[in-house]
């Protein structure tokens, strides 16, 4: 069965530090997407990055960046230059090739201190 | 307007009530889902349609039932609901059933 992990319930970071939130997927299947999401308090889903199992280089979008590493089963993502307005739930997913089902993981809550 | 909108935002019934759940995309995709949001759980999936057809209901109790009259449009109506039943419903579409989903604001109900 696909599942994905996020070991991180909560993170702190300081204004303008990078940070890393930790995402770990299983599947069996060779083709996948992973996908990142940030959802702040009000609640909707903010779609914020995609890595295809195939893409050869790791996505990167603005401040965010996905480290990929396929070998290991994991889909880290990388916020540069924290801000404020970072502050919200992230949610790493992955959708298969052959299922209709788009797995999320638990979510890590970011909190960026000033 | 553009995105995916909910309405309403918020609702509160009673659990006899009868009442239902509004999603609009205006993204031309061809694929919506409902999921449930509990506090403290995994985002669950509910019901994804594909070209206005069901692929997937997830074991979701009769007293939710989904209806999507085209690939714009998708309700989900709620009959004699539980407390437990008290969520965040969030409302998605995708262009394909393995792309990139696009959410709405969600609708906080609140089962009495």
């Amino acid at each position: 069965a696909q599942k994905i992990t996020q070991t991180q319930p909560g993170m702190f970071v300081q204004e303008k530090e990078a940070v890393t939130l930790d995402c770990t997927y299983d599947t069996s299947d060779q083709s996948y997407g992973l996908f990142w999401y940030k959802q702040p308090s009000s609640g909707e889903m903010i779609f914020l990055i995609y890595q295809g199992s195939y893409d050869e280089q790791n996505a990167t979008e603005g401040r965010y960046s996905l480290n990929f590493q396929k070998a290991r089963k994991s889909a880290n993502l990388v916020i540069s230059a924290s801000q404020l307005g970072d502050s919200a739930m992230y949610f790493c997913a992955m959708s298969i090739n052959y299922g209709q089902n788009f797995v999320f993981g638990p979510g890590t809550r970011l909190s960026v201190l000033p | 307007e553009t995105g995916v909108t909910q309405t309403p935002r918020h609702l509160v019934m009673g659990m006899t009530n009868k009442k239902s759940l509004k999603c609009e995309q205006h993204l031309g995709h061809n694929a919506m889902y409902w999921y449930k949001q509990s506090a403290k759980k995994p985002l669950e999936l509910m019901f994804v349609y594909n070209f206005k057809e069901q692929t997937e209901n997830n074991s979701v109790p009769s007293r939710f039932s989904p209806e999507c009259p085209n690939s714009s449009h998708l309700f989900l109506h709620l009959h004699t609901l539980q407390p437990e039943d008290s969520a965040l419903y969030l409302c998605a579409s995708s262009q394909g059933v393995r792309e990139t989903q696009y959410f709405g604001p969600g609708t906080r109900l609140l089962v009495l």
